[in-house]
């Protein structure tokens, strides 16, 4: 019962330095997204993939690619990364054709702080 | 542009009180509201509401929608130290696979 497993969970950067933010669904779900959560800020909405090969951008996506590698992985990249993007970043998937088409669930989580 | 308001952003209760939450919204294309669960980490998912007055229930967790006020309400009763969490709103959306969501509610409850 893995559901949406992220890594990692923690990461510390220094200002310009890049990586990776790796996820993967085992729940055979269409549909993946990328978050950020920031205090008083709720969940906001980075990139996401409606299916596997294509990719869009949400409401913040500057600062940020991802490549959807294939139906169960997801990944988000930070290429050159900045105190702004000091956040908790989480990964989400949903089944959209199901019967309940927007539910999606999350993974744990990665806590990254960019000095 | 979208959007979807919580109130009240915290509250703290004592175990055993009832409490109610709110979620508020304005969007476009709408097609569900949902409530999740944050604890520590992840968000959990509570419930998914598409029609008016029905009332979604699962133990002493509650829920209803009213698609003309464009509002929502999460009921806790007799609350333990384990609802403790921030209650998450969000809204999905009739044509894209999006969630918008409530920046939350903080719920404490004190023993």
């Amino acid at each position: 019962n893995a559901g949406v497993t992220q890594t990692p969970k923690f990461q510390v950067l220094k200002t310009g330095q890049s990586m990776t933010l790796q996820c993967a669904q085992d729940m055979n779900h269409n549909s993946m997204y990328w978050y950020r959560q920031d205090p008083g800020m709720g969940l906001r909405l980075i990139y996401y993939s409606a299916s596997e090969g294509t990719t869009d951008k949400g409401e913040v996506p500057n600062g940020y690619n991802v490549s959807r590698l294939n139906k169960r992985e997801f990944s988000l990249r930070l290429e050159s990364a900045a105190p702004s993007q000091t956040s908790v970043y989480f990964c989400a998937s949903s089944e959209v054709r199901g019967r309940w088409p927007n539910i999606q669930y999350f993974g744990a989580g990665t806590r990254l702080s960019v000095l | 542009e979208d959007k979807v308001v919580q109130s009240p952003l915290s509250l703290v209760v004592h175990e055993g009180d009832t409490v109610t939450l709110n979620c508020s919204y304005e969007v476009t294309n709408f097609r569900s509201l949902l409530w999740y669960k944050q604890e520590k980490k992840a968000p959990t998912f509570l419930f998914m509401l598409t029609s008016s007055g029905i009332e979604k229930k699962s133990g002493r967790l509650s829920s209803i929608l009213d698609k003309k006020e464009l509002f929502s309400i999460l009921n806790i009763t007799a609350t333990q130290t384990g609802d403790s969490a921030v209650y998450l709103c969000a809204v999905g959306h009739f044509g894209n696979e999006k969630l918008t969501f409530g920046t939350g509610t903080r719920l404490t409850i004190i023993p």
